[in-house]
């Protein structure tokens, strides 16, 4: 079945780019997500790419689209201490179920 | 605030209690979803109601019973629960639960609730 990897925590310094990275086996997922948790909140959406694009950009945040990689990145510009959450790639799985799949979710830590 | 509330915010349960984890969602959507999460473990989709009906029961073990009166809410029946099940569960919805793979529908989530069984 379809498997999404991320890696499980990043450290970054206030002010500095946090990349998060993500690696999935096999989709036709229309739409790549990503999600944010804060701490004692659930997921809520972060921001999203078409798969026929290669890069959207809003405001601070910037995804990357490789398909034939199948490598999606979320690097934020300038993280600031409110950006400490964990971060959760996730796409449809393949068949067009309907179902997203997760990954474990990366959690970004920002130092002041 | 997403619109997707979910009851009790914590619950601790001993592994012969029996207990419901409740979900209401105010955005008119027509599917529901239940979720777990545990450390370091992907998010687990358990249960998918689309229009009151379950859709998807990704073998989930009988212990854990959902259930969907209406399109605005959703519960989940636990009963004879193991340490193991420990866990934060989520809620979501969406407008319709087919969507997702065409469109860029979003899932909407609950806080969770956190459930530890001792």
């Amino acid at each position: 079945g379809e498997d999404v990897e991320q890696s499980l925590f990043l450290s970054v310094r206030e002010g500095d780019s946090s990349v998060i990275n993500c690696t999935y086996t096999d989709s036709s997922s229309t739409y790549l997500y990503w999600y944010k948790q804060e701490p004692g909140a659930g997921l809520q959406l972060l921001t999203y790419i078409f798969s026929n694009m290669d890069m959207k950009q809003d405001q601070r945040l910037t995804v990357l689209l490789n398909k034939k990689d199948k490598h999606l990145s979320l690097r934020i510009a300038d993280t600031q201490t409110g950006d400490s959450a964990i971060y959760f790639c996730a796409v449809v799985s393949a068949g067009n179920t309907g179902k997203l799949i997760f990954g474990q979710g990366t959690t970004l830590q920002v130092k002041p | 605030e997403t619109g997707v509330t979910q009851t009790p915010r914590h619950l601790v349960m001993g592994m012969t209690n029996k207990k419901s984890l409740k979900c209401e969602q105010h955005l008119g959507h027509n599917a529901m979803y239940w979720y777990k999460q545990s450390a370091k473990k992907p998010l687990e989709l358990m249960f998918v109601y689309n229009f009151k009906e379950q859709t998807e029961n990704n073998s989930v073990p009988s212990r854990f019973s959902p259930e969907c009166p209406n399109s605005s809410h959703l519960f989940l029946h636990l009963h004879t629960l193991q340490p193991e099940d420990s866990a934060l569960y989520l809620c979501a919805s969406t407008q319709n639960g087919a969507g997702l793979a065409l469109s860029n529908e979003k899932l909407f989530f609950g806080s969770g609730t956190q459930l530890s069984v001792l």
